[in-house]
């Protein structure tokens, strides 16, 4: 069971905009900024969104992240086919000391 | 470039150890914090352990706590996992990440792909 909560999946449609929520608590999602990784099993996880809505370089504005309270969203405009993989989010737990992550959400493009 | 390279995975049999090693190049190795995370099949992923640049910190995922150590060696710009007292839950893919700088355990902008650790009989 994560400390972090996402749907184990999220659906659209080429073009559309799509949401994967993340649920926490004040100890983790509450005090802490949210980051988002892209992964495909097997390979390297790529990092998307970190900080204040931050992007590293070479990721596209399609994808944007946000926060209220103890919840938090990746938002993801004109999906593409490439998007089709798993998407976790991660952030620190104080209550913890450690960094969690979510239990990853699976993106399908129909 | 940038390059994390992961060995050390194999088979072990429940109680055993593994040790895991990344091998760092290209950027100041002792700049930036390290860490494992692992990705049981068909799990999530699991920040597993990180250490600071300096080496004078590390932390640990209670799961693991107490039966893996994680150290560097900066003349070999190389992080070691230690893995002791394996069991079944242990099996996993094991990344090696790299923190955004010194002291960071969360944001990792660069990744190995990884080394196979089976823990069975």
């Amino acid at each position: 069971q994560s400390v972090l909560t996402q749907p184990p999946s999220a659906s659209g449609t080429p073009g559309q905009r799509v949401t994967i929520s993340c649920s926490g608590s004040s100890s983790n999602i509450g005090d802490n900024p949210v980051n988002w990784y892209q992964h495909l099993p097997g390979t390297a996880p790529k990092l998307l969104i970190y900080g204040l809505n931050q992007r590293p370089s070479g990721v596209p504005d399609r994808f944007s992240g946000s926060k209220s309270g103890t919840s938090a969203s990746l938002a993801i405009s004109g999906l593409q086919s490439e998007d089709e993989t798993d998407y976790y989010c991660a952030t620190w737990d104080d209550s913890l000391n450690a960094p969690v992550f979510g239990g990853g959400t699976k993106l399908t493009v129909l | 470039e940038v390059q994390l390279l992961e060995s050390g995975g194999g088979l072990v049999q429940p109680g055993g150890s593994l040790r895991l090693s990344c091998a760092a190049s290209g950027f100041t190795f002792s700049n930036y914090a390290m860490s494992w995370v692992r990705q049981a099949p068909g799990k999530g992923l699991e920040w597993v352990s990180g250490i600071s640049g300096s080496a004078s910190s590390t932390y640990y995922a209670d799961s693991v706590k107490g039966r893996f150590t994680i150290s560097r060696d900066k003349s070999k710009n190389t992080v070691y996992l230690q893995m002791n007292s394996l069991s079944a839950e242990d099996t996993a893919l094991y990344y090696c990440a790299r923190g955004i700088n010194g002291y960071n355990y969360i944001v990792f902008d660069f990744w190995g792909q990884g080394t196979l650790v089976t823990v069975s009989s």
